[in-house]
Order: C-alpha cells, then sequence, then structure tokens
C-alpha cells in the first residue's frame, strides 16, 4: 500500500471555512497526487509534487493550495470551502524505478469531506 | 490532451466466466502509459495493471489483462475466470510517459453473480 495515510479520513465543515487535509507516506517517493472523486467523474487531479517545494495544477485546480515541504507529507488546502467541494479526496504516490512500471500510482485511503 | 471513453457504466457476469471491460482513450502524446484500477466497496483505490504505449505484448498480471489495441486507440480489460470479489468499480487512466497528469475514466461498475 506504499505507507499512505490520510488525516482525517472524514470531515464535516461549513462554507467558508478553510480546510487541509494531510497526505503522508513512508517510503520517500519523490511523486505525489491529490485527486477528488465525483459521481461520474471519475477521479479528477487537483495538484500534484515532483519534489519538496515542487508543485503544479492538475485539471481541478480552482479553490485548492498544496504545500510541500517535506517528502513525506502532501498538504491540500480548501482556503474557503464550498458545497461543491464536498467529495472524496485521494491522496497517490507515484512509485517509479526498478521493479515498477513508469509511474504507476498507488493511493491512500481517502478523505471523504463534506461541505454544508 | 488525453480523454479516456469507458462506454460501460455496469456489467454482469456470472461466476467462473470471463469479462471485457472496455476502455477507448485520446491523446496527442507519442508516448503514454495505460492503466487499469480497482475500487471495491470500501472505497481504496487498487492498481491492477499497466501497459506501455510501445509495448509489443499485451500486459498480464494473474487474472487480468489488457488488450491493447493501440491503432484503434482501445486498452480492454479482461478479467478470466471472475470471481465474487471482484465486484467492485473498474477505472481506466492514461498517462503520459515523463509527465504526471494522469487522466481517468469515469469507471464501469462490474457485478459478479453466483
Amino acid at each position: 500500500d506504499a505507507g499512505i495515510t490520510q488525516s482525517p479520513r472524514h470531515k464535516v465543515t461549513e462554507t467558508g471555512t478553510p480546510v487541509t487535509l494531510r497526505c503522508h507516506q513512508t517510503e520517500n517517493h519523490r511523486y505525489m497526487y491529490w485527486y477528488r472523486q465525483d459521481p461520474g467523474h471519475g477521479l479528477r487531479l487537483i495538484h500534484y509534487s515532483y519534489g519538496v517545494k515542487d508543485t503544479d495544477k492538475g485539471e481541478v485546480s480552482d479553490g485548492y493550495s498544496v504545500s510541500r515541504s517535506k517528502t513525506e507529507d502532501f498538504l491540500l488546502t480548501l482556503e474557503s470551502a464550498t458545497s461543491s467541494q464536498t467529495s472524496v479526496y485521494f491522496c497517490a504516490v507515484g512509485r517509479t524505478g526498478t521493479g515498477f512500471s513508469y509511474n504507476e500510482q498507488f493511493f491512500g485511503p481517502g478523505t471523504r469531506l463534506t461541505v454544508l | 490532451a488525453q480523454k479516456i471513453t469507458q462506454t460501460q457504466p455496469g456489467m454482469f457476469v456470472q461466476e467462473k466466466e470471463a469479462v471485457t471491460l472496455d476502455c477507448t482513450y485520446d491523446t496527442s502524446d507519442q508516448s503514454y502509459g495505460l492503466f487499469w484500477y480497482k475500487q471495491p466497496s470500501s472505497g481504496e483505490m487498487i492498481f491492477l495493471i499497466y501497459q506501455g504505449s510501445y509495448d509489443e505484448q499485451n500486459a498480464t498480471e494473474g487474472r487480468y489483462s489488457l488488450n491493447f489495441q493501440k491503432a484503434r486507440k482501445s486498452a480492454n480489460l479482461v478479467i478470466s475466470a471472475s470471481q465474487l470479489g471482484d465486484s467492485a468499480m473498474y477505472f481506466c487512466a492514461i498517462g503520459p510517459l515523463g509527465g504526471f497528469k494522469t487522466i481517468f475514466g469515469a469507471g464501469t461498475r462490474l457485478f459478479v453473480k453466483a
């Protein structure tokens, strides 16, 4: 499972409040990702990171920011949560190198976020 | 730009039979990878199989195989000898080799009947 944990696993918050989700990995992988999953859309990439302090936007990045100050942690922040950000959020790490196909991604257990 | 299309929202298969889940893709990249993931009702995403665009042979992993037809831009997942535990949502995905932006399809829900 690539040693990926996400916290919190469930969160209910109110519109307009800031929310931070944490992804933690124990295997020192360079690449990390944040996705959201909504019915009918599969998974959509929010942001990704290719190293400490190196991040870039995905296809649905509006309203989200990320930070990666350590290899093992990738934080996703909703500056001012909206109801449209109610979703399940998945963190993933990209496992590369000997024994892995190129950029295979392994996922954390997910965080269910509800914005009221 | 990349796009994944999974045209089967739901599929039924009898236990012990084989089933094919369809995936077609569109990409402007010359080099890319195709992936399949399984999501059981418990919610976790499980990596199943990978096919590189330059791989000449179809990928296989145990009971999973990928029927890759590059000219038709299809990457269908074949599950042999279906088991009840195969009941899940299955996602096809594409990503550029050397890149990071993986695109997922909307998924196919598979139901295995006893």
